[in-house]
């Protein structure tokens, strides 16, 4: 059974100090691995997809990498409107569904 | 584009009342799923749609969930009789060729 855990479940940092959230999984053929980010509220929202082990990917402040085993997202200098829910979520080749984690709700203080 | 519309926003029912939620999928999007969301679970899939027609429903809980696609623009999934164990947030999202979802906003329903 495709397995997607995340953690930690919350983090809480201070503006400007760098982290890092992560996503573990099992899946039988990884066709993509996606990361969403989730404000109160509304629907998850896309941020990156990543395909093989050693992509990297960015976006502002936000670094997205992937190994054969796990998933991070590197967040540097944050800011409070970087306080949202993440999720990472699995793709399994030759499917089209998308198997999620729990996520990693992360608030960021001034 | 105005992305993946669902509605309503809010359902507040009685236990045994029939519970009907609402999607239109973006325009030119060939596949279309249901996600529940509740914080002991996560986002689970309930169904997905291929060009119309339903691939796989392993994941709807009862015979008391049921989801149609009657067209390419719109899609419901109903609850009947619902449940309060059924209160969560449902989404809808849709793709093309299964790749890049985009979700809606999201229905939250309380039965109560």
């Amino acid at each position: 059974e495709d397995q997607v855990t995340q953690s930690p479940e919350a983090l809480r940092l201070q503006e400007g100090e760098s982290s890092s959230l992560n996503c573990s999984y099992t899946v039988s053929g990884l066709r993509g691995l996606f990361w969403y980010r989730q404000d109160p509220g509304k629907g998850p929202e896309f941020l990156f997809t990543l395909y093989s082990a050693g992509e990297e990917k960015e976006k502002e402040r936000l670094k997205a990498t992937l190994t054969k085993k796990e998933s991070f997202l590197h967040i540097t200098a944050p800011k409070p409107e970087d306080s949202a829910t993440y999720l990472c979520a699995v793709q399994v080749a030759g499917y089209s569904t998308l198997t999620f984690g729990k996520g990693t709700m992360l608030l960021v203080s001034p | 584009d105005a992305g993946v519309i669902q509605s309503p926003r809010h359902e507040v029912t009685e236990m045994g009342q029939e519970v009907t939620l609402r999607c239109k999928p973006i325009s030119g999007h060939d596949y279309l799923f249901w996600y529940r969301q509740t914080m002991m679970r996560g986002l689970e899939l309930l169904i997905y749609f291929n060009n119309n027609v339903p691939i796989d429903d392993s994941g709807m809980p009862e015979d008391r969930f049921s989801a149609k696609m009657p067209n390419a623009s719109f899609s419901t999934l109903k609850i009947q009789p619902s449940e309060p164990r059924d209160s969560a947030v449902y989404f809808c999202a849709s793709t093309l060729a299964g790749v890049g979802y985009t979700f809606g906003s999201g229905t939250r329903l309380t039965v109560v």
